[in-house]
């Protein structure tokens, strides 16, 4: 069964960039027509879609963020990974990592990790 | 931007009633060459991550227990929990799959009354 799990820094300062990986074990990160996501969730508030990720390498990205967001895939660790730069207090959040489909849009998650940022 | 408003805000049920939720995207979900419409529905607990219950608007999740039904076409759209269980409790979010950017509703959180 297919399983993610994000991991990166819990802490990061303003006007620096937040780096997150997202391993994904129990199945190959290239096998089926997936993409792979990040979302992010503030603390009691609603989920912001950041972007995607298909195996093939292209990429798409909220508008709202995009001039500020890598998303990247490494087959051969089975890992995909978020960079958000020039980070501010607004990007504090839990940060989920996704297995997306055109049919099921977003069917496994991560459990998420909390990035603050703060100086 | 789809932008996907839910109704109302939150709810509180009696345990073994009906709970139902409204979505509305502010364009059409449905894809005409298919005919399905590209809208999914997310129940979140506390401190866990959401978890797919519906896709196409009315297809369930493997898993999902068949209280939970879905509804609607277009811009319009109902999650409906029959016999509402304790474990019920959470916020629910639409979602929609159509365009990019995908989009969420604000959620509507889920109450035994």
């Amino acid at each position: 069964q297919v399983q993610l799990q994000e991991s990166g820094p819990g802490l990061v300062k303003p006007s620096q960039t937040l780096s997150l990986t997202c391993t994904v074990s129990g199945g190959s990160i290239t096998r089926g027509s997936y993409y792979w996501t990040w979302i992010r969730q503030p603390a009691g508030k609603g989920l912001e879609w950041i972007g995607r990720i298909y195996t093939s390498g292209s990429t798409n990205y909220n508008p709202s963020l995009k001039t500020r967001v890598t998303i990247s895939l490494d087959t051969s660790t089975n890992q995909f990974s978020l960079k958000l730069s020039s980070v501010t207090a607004a990007d504090t959040a839990v940060y989920y990592c996704a297995r997306g489909s055109g049919d099921r849009t977003f069917d496994i998650w991560g459990q998420g990790t909390m990035v603050t940022v703060s100086s | 931007d789809f932008v996907m408003t839910q109704s109302p805000d939150s709810l509180a049920v009696s345990l073994g009633e009906r709970a139902t939720i409204n979505c509305k995207s502010s364009q059409s979900v449905l894809y005409s060459s298919n005919n399905k419409n590209y809208l999914g529905w997310y129940q979140q607990k506390p401190r866990q991550p959401p978890k797919l219950l519906i896709y196409w608007a009315s297809t369930r999740e493997s898993g999902v227990p068949d209280r939970f039904s879905g509804s609607g076409s277009g811009t319009n759209f109902t999650l409906t929990i029959n016999s509402l269980q304790a474990e019920d409790v959470a916020i629910y979010y639409c979602h929609q799959y159509y365009s990019i950017p995908r989009t969420f509703g604000q959620g509507t959180k889920v109450e035994i009354k």
